[in-house]
């Protein structure tokens, strides 16, 4: 099962920050989050992840609390085409192991 | 440079038929994970192959097999399909020795039984 909570849903005007929580209480000192997001009949497309720093680059940024409890992705200029399902993942970093997804937020960037 | 690929894109079979489906893994890249996604669900864990081996395998009856070529590509096999397969098989490709792992998904392939 995943070990993550996400909202089902968001809305975002375009041109404006999407912040998009996730909870992930339980994690453990080894786990990393991951986030993917999955535009409409496309596979799954990696975004970012991290530790326990905040992280940054080209496409978003994360926020990971103190506790490493929670964490919020960040698209700062939020377009038509971010429209999709963003997956907020917690995952070991001994060796590749396997993605598991939840449900994700589906995030509709408006007009 | 060529990400995943996968084939084919769509596929309709009948229930108790057998399917094999195919992945291209990304230039560089020696593991293939596949995945399956339901309609409104994430996509679930089947398993993962490296160095030809099936190396780690999620909750799925034996009726999935699977496949690793010497040139890291990957095939897929479901046997005795039931209406519960359809669903959207995806692959995906990353570097096993090279941390944080990273997996690059292919488009996948649409399969419906009916």
């Amino acid at each position: 099962d995943a070990k993550t909570t996400q909202p089902p849903s968001m809305d975002c005007a375009e041109g404006r920050a999407a912040n998009l929580p996730c909870n992930h209480s339980t994690i453990s000192g080894n786990e990393y989050v991951y986030w993917y997001r999955q535009i409409h009949s496309q596979g799954p497309q990696y975004i970012i992840h991290g530790l326990k720093n905040n992280e940054t680059n080209e496409m978003a940024s994360l926020i990971i609390t103190e506790d490493r409890k929670s964490s919020t992705l960040i698209l700062p200029h939020a377009t038509l085409r971010d429209t999709a399902v963003y997956y907020c993942i917690v995952r070991s970093n001994s060796g590749n192991t396997p993605l598991v997804f939840g449900k994700g937020t589906r995030l509709s960037v408006i007009a | 440079d060529a990400g995943v690929t996968q084939s084919p894109t769509h596929l309709i079979k009948t229930r108790g038929q057998q399917v094999t489906l195919r992945c291209s893994p990304k230039s560089g890249h020696d593991t293939v994970s596949w995945y399956q996604q339901a309609l409104g669900q994430g996509p679930q864990f089947i398993f993962q192959y490296y160095e030809e081996e099936e190396r780690q395998r999620g909750n799925f009856p034996d009726r999935f097999s699977g496949h690793q070529f010497p040139n890291y590509s990957s095939e897929l096999n479901v046997n005795a399909l039931l209406l519960g397969d359809s669903a959207l098989y995806l692959c995906a490709s990353s570097g096993r020795t090279n941390p944080p792992y990273e997996q690059y998904f292919g488009p996948g392939t649409r399969l419906t039984v009916t």
